[in-house]
């Protein structure tokens, strides 16, 4: 198995809702990822955990809330977001989380839209 | 601050040319530079990655180089295809394995 697997693939909440977003991947992979794309931009990155504990939090809302329940699935909680917050959603694993030759796999994204 | 930046913005050219993709980027400090390809509305598929110590790589008709001193990476495509059209983004890999995006380069082959 190589690939990174993202559900829901499409996801439309209002702002009191409150969701998920799954990611997983049975690489062996001990660093996963979330970034934000908004259309036409470039990814930029959320979160990052290694070894199933958060080591990079770029400054991200807490209406956003990770979580890495095991080394193979990687969780994105949603609470109380704008409209702004529409974008697609990238999960990402890679062998290691620090310096090194490793090459991130990217899932095929959720999508995401706040009304 | 643009940290990596890519020129340019928008290619189009005839099927069969072979194309430059231009990325520079801010801070030499880097661990790892690597090429995607993403294709409209889907995630991004990791196509070449060129360690600090090395000055290229190449898959099939891809090759990537590395100037670490000049901050400047390019991404050659040979005999180009309508299955190319895509966008390109580079990225710097800092610490952390931290992605840093440029805001890519739209390719389309025509047929």
């Amino acid at each position: 198995d190589t690939e990174v697997t993202q559900t829901p693939k499409h996801l439309v909440m209002g702002m009191t809702n409150k969701k998920s977003l799954k990611c997983e991947q049975h690489m062996g992979h001990r660093a996963m990822y979330w970034y934000k794309q908004k259309a036409k931009k470039p990814p930029e990155l959320m979160f990052v955990y290694s070894y199933e504990k958060l080591s990079i939090n770029e400054s991200v809302p807490s209406r956003f809330s990770p979580e890495c329940p095991n080394s193979s699935l990687l969780n994105l909680h949603l609470h109380a977001l704008q409209p702004e917050d529409s974008a697609l959603y990238l999960c990402a694993s890679s062998r290691q989380g620090f310096a090194g030759a490793n090459v991130l796999t990217f899932g095929a994204g959720s999508r995401l839209t706040v009304l | 601050k643009q940290e990596v930046t890519q020129i340019p913005a928008a290619l189009s050219v005839p099927e069969g040319e072979n194309l430059v993709l231009n990325c520079s980027f801010t801070d030499s400090a880097i661990y790892n530079l690597q090429w995607f390809r993403q294709d409209p509305g889907k995630g991004l598929t990791s196509l070449l990655l060129i360690q600090s110590s090395q000055r290229e790589q190449t898959s099939g008709r891809l090759n990537a180089s590395l100037d670490k001193s000049s901050g400047r990476s390019t991404l050659y495509i040979a005999a180009s295809q309508p299955g190319d059209s895509a966008t390109y983004l580079c990225a710097k890999v800092e610490y952390g394995n931290k992605l840093v995006f440029g805001a890519g380069t739209i390719l389309r082959v025509k047929s």
